[in-house]
């Protein structure tokens, strides 16, 4: 059970360019989410799916895009990359259960975008 | 919109000290969950304790014990036995169960460096 894994754990993009970052969970979790950090600050969620073919804007979608194909695997696309996505990236999955568990969200280990 | 307010942005304490860091949140909910979460230099988030809103008394975890306030909407964090690693960086999150997500409102976090 590896739980979330994404790759890559670190890019160095050009100013315009673009990339897919990937993220894959084997726990069966129905909802997923995609997170950014900025250094000192918060997590921020910028997409997520509550189940395969749904998705919905999080706090910070601008620049962003997902697809939600199956249970698994749920892609980040950075179209046109600007220098203002460089951050960290964070995937996660969590049961959305009715019930105690239901916002328990289980991370990944994180990309590392520098836009330059 | 939920907030999630984190006061300290570097603490320190003692090996073998106890430790608070304090959380303070913004919820229009009657029913919600709060999770401290820690990040250490690995920049892996692992979940550290989890409290339920309904429930009156407090989450402990080995050495990790919460302070639930909720008519102050206060969520504190206490470290007893303080180690070298728990070193890191501790986000208190809200869980908001809005539109069916199961967001999480992160808080900008509080360093925490164990002083031997």
């Amino acid at each position: 059970n590896a739980g979330v894994t994404q790759t890559p754990k670190f890019r160095i993009l050009k100013i315009g360019q673009s990339m897919t970052l990937q993220c894959t969970q084997d726990m069966n979790h129905n909802y997923m989410y995609w997170y950014r950090q900025d250094p000192g600050m918060g997590l921020k969620l910028i997409y997520y799916s509550v189940g395969a073919g749904i998705t919905d804007k999080g706090e910070v979608p601008n620049g962003y895009n997902v697809s939600r194909s199956t249970t698994e695997d749920f892609p980040l696309r950075l179209e046109l990359a600007a220098p203002s996505q460089t951050s960290v990236y964070f995937c996660a999955s969590g049961g959305g259960d009715r019930g105690r568990r239901a916002y328990e969200q289980y991370f990944g280990p994180g990309t590392r975008l520098t836009v330059t | 919109a939920q907030t999630v307010t984190q006061s300290q942005p570097e603490m320190s304490v003692q090996e073998a000290e106890t430790v608070t860091l304090s959380c303070t949140y913004d919820t229009s909910e009657s029913n919600y969950y709060l999770f401290w979460y820690k990040q250490p230099p690995s920049r892996q988030m692992i979940l550290v304790i989890r409290q339920e809103a309904y429930k009156q008394q407090n989450a402990t975890e080995n050495r990790f014990s919460v302070n639930f306030q909720k008519a102050a909407k206060s969520f504190s964090l206490e470290i007893s036995d303080s180690q070298l690693g728990d070193t890191a960086m501790y986000f208190c999150a809200h869980g908001d169960s809005g539109a069916g997500s199961y967001q999480l409102t992160f808080g900008k976090g509080t360093k925490l460096s164990v002083i031997p």
